[in-house]
């Protein structure tokens, strides 16, 4: 079974500030691991994914996540951040079978909030 | 994005009521998803279609009852629900296969169980 654990429930940041948003996970098999954005009153949106190949990834707003399998983490980073960039920010993995597609079954975390400031 | 709709935006319903939610997608995908939203808990995926055929019931109450007529439409019948069941109901679509992590995703259904 795999889970998503994303440690911070809220992180208020000034903008124009660094942020880095955690994200830990555990699973049994390869895992592919993305990251949405949920703004106010609206759907998700995938930001970035890392399906294989380089580590970092880049999305889009300027947001960037690195996969580091020996840690199992999957972090979002943003290195100066808009007051746009409020909204909730989830964490999700998904397996593959052996041929590589998906079933489609994201398992998601519990959600960071961005508060970010002037 | 009007990729995905949803209506309503938001329902408050009795617990001896029937109501259905709606989603229609106009990306030509051809998976749909229902997904619920609570209050401090990760976002749970319900219910898969792939080319309206269901694939994938997450142990969902039998008083959710799916309906996928066709790919670009997905239906959510509700009845006798709890309180418990309020929540944000969100709908999404993907390709099939190797790009079915890419959803789309609607709005949401604010739904309120009195």
């Amino acid at each position: 079974a795999q889970s998503v654990t994303q440690l911070d429930s809220q992180v208020p940041v000034f903008e124009e500030a660094p942020v880095e948003l955690r994200c830990n996970y555990s699973s049994s098999v390869s895992v592919y691991l993305f990251w949405y954005v949920q703004y106010p009153n609206q759907g998700l949106q995938l930001l970035l994914k890392y399906l294989s190949g380089s580590t970092l990834v880049k999305g889009i707003n300027g947001f960037e996540a690195e996969f580091n399998k020996s840690q199992t983490s999957f972090h979002l980073r943003k290195p100066s951040v808009h007051i746009s960039d409020t909204a909730e920010y989830f964490c999700a993995v998904s397996d593959r079978n052996a041929g590589g597609t998906s079933y489609g079954k994201l398992t998601f975390g519990q959600g960071t909030i961005l508060t970010v400031h002037p | 994005e009007t990729g995905v709709t949803q209506t309503p935006r938001h329902l408050v319903m009795g617990m001896t009521n029937k109501k259905s939610l709606k989603c229609e997608q106009h990306l030509g995908h051809n998976a749909m998803y229902w997904y619920k939203q609570s209050a401090k808990k990760p976002l749970e995926l319900m219910f898969v279609y792939n080319f309206k055929e269901q694939t994938e019931n997450n142990s969902v109450p039998s008083r959710f009852s799916p309906e996928c007529p066709n790919s670009s439409h997905l239906f959510l019948h509700l009845h006798t629900l709890q309180p418990e069941d309020s929540a944000l109901y969100l709908c999404a679509s993907s390709r099939q296969r190797e790009d079915a992590d890419t959803q789309y995703f609607g709005p949401g259904t604010r739904l309120t169980v009195l």
